[in-house]
């Protein structure tokens, strides 16, 4: 029953070729994130949409986009990977933004490597 | 600009054991206080929200707490099985931009 799918479990790309993760929810959820997590650090947001509305994290390199073609899928591309982009690629969501009793629902993570 | 520090960075405990998980936070303007669980290699389960206007939340074996005014939370964990083995990550809300700002987390050994 999972409710926020992230595909694929783990992913391997070459350095410099491009690279599309993928995120689906079916919590009809209005924000959803994209966050970097390297070994043994902190989840670091790289950016969220509200809806269409797409924010970036003013230290996302621009290396990272994003897409969101509707709702329930949202994607991270990143253009040209560099062996500091090896990670696991959290994607989240959640109801509304900033509230008292907003709950963020996380996905099962992307783990890319960059050969 | 928030710092959640947590302390301490591993943790082994024989099973059984009452422990007790400490974060700390730098902007105490704050919308929410999330506790987190991690297994190796996956993603993020919630485990209890207290909301600003809160002290305490309790889900089984876990109570959570929060004091705003001295930048603390604790997470407490009963009668510890060695299934609680995970990293326990705490997360705050601050701002107006829905921004979850993490611990680096505590990892924790619960051990026969």
């Amino acid at each position: 029953d999972a409710m926020v799918i992230q595909n694929p479990r783990y992913q391997v790309t070459q350095f410099g070729k491009p690279v599309t993760l993928s995120c689906s929810q079916t919590l009809n959820h209005n924000v959803m994130y994209w966050y970097q997590q390297k070994s043994s650090q902190a989840p670091k947001l790289l950016f969220h949409y509200y809806d269409k509305d797409f924010n970036n994290e003013a230290d996302t390199p621009d290396n990272f986009q994003s897409r969101r073609p509707n709702t329930s899928f949202c994607f991270l591309d990143i253009r040209s990977p560099g062996l500091g982009d090896a990670a696991m690629y959290l994607c989240a969501t959640s109801r509304e933004r900033a509230a008292a009793n907003e709950k963020l629902f996380f996905g099962s993570g992307t783990q890319l490597s960059v050969l | 600009k928030q710092e959640v520090t947590q302390i301490p960075a591993a943790l082994s405990v024989p099973e059984g054991e009452n422990l007790v998980l400490n974060c700390s936070f730098t902007d105490s303007a704050i919308y929410n206080l999330q506790w987190f669980r991690q297994d190796p290699g996956k993603g993020l389960t919630s485990l209890l929200l207290i909301q600003s206007s809160q002290r305490e939340q309790t889900s089984g074996r876990l109570n959570a707490s929060l004091d705003k005014s001295s930048g603390r939370s604790t997470l407490y964990i009963a009668a510890s099985q060695p299934g609680d083995s995970a990293t326990y990550l705490c997360a705050l809300v601050t701002g107006t931009a829905s921004k979850l700002t993490f611990g680096t987390g505590t990892r924790l050994q619960v051990t026969l």
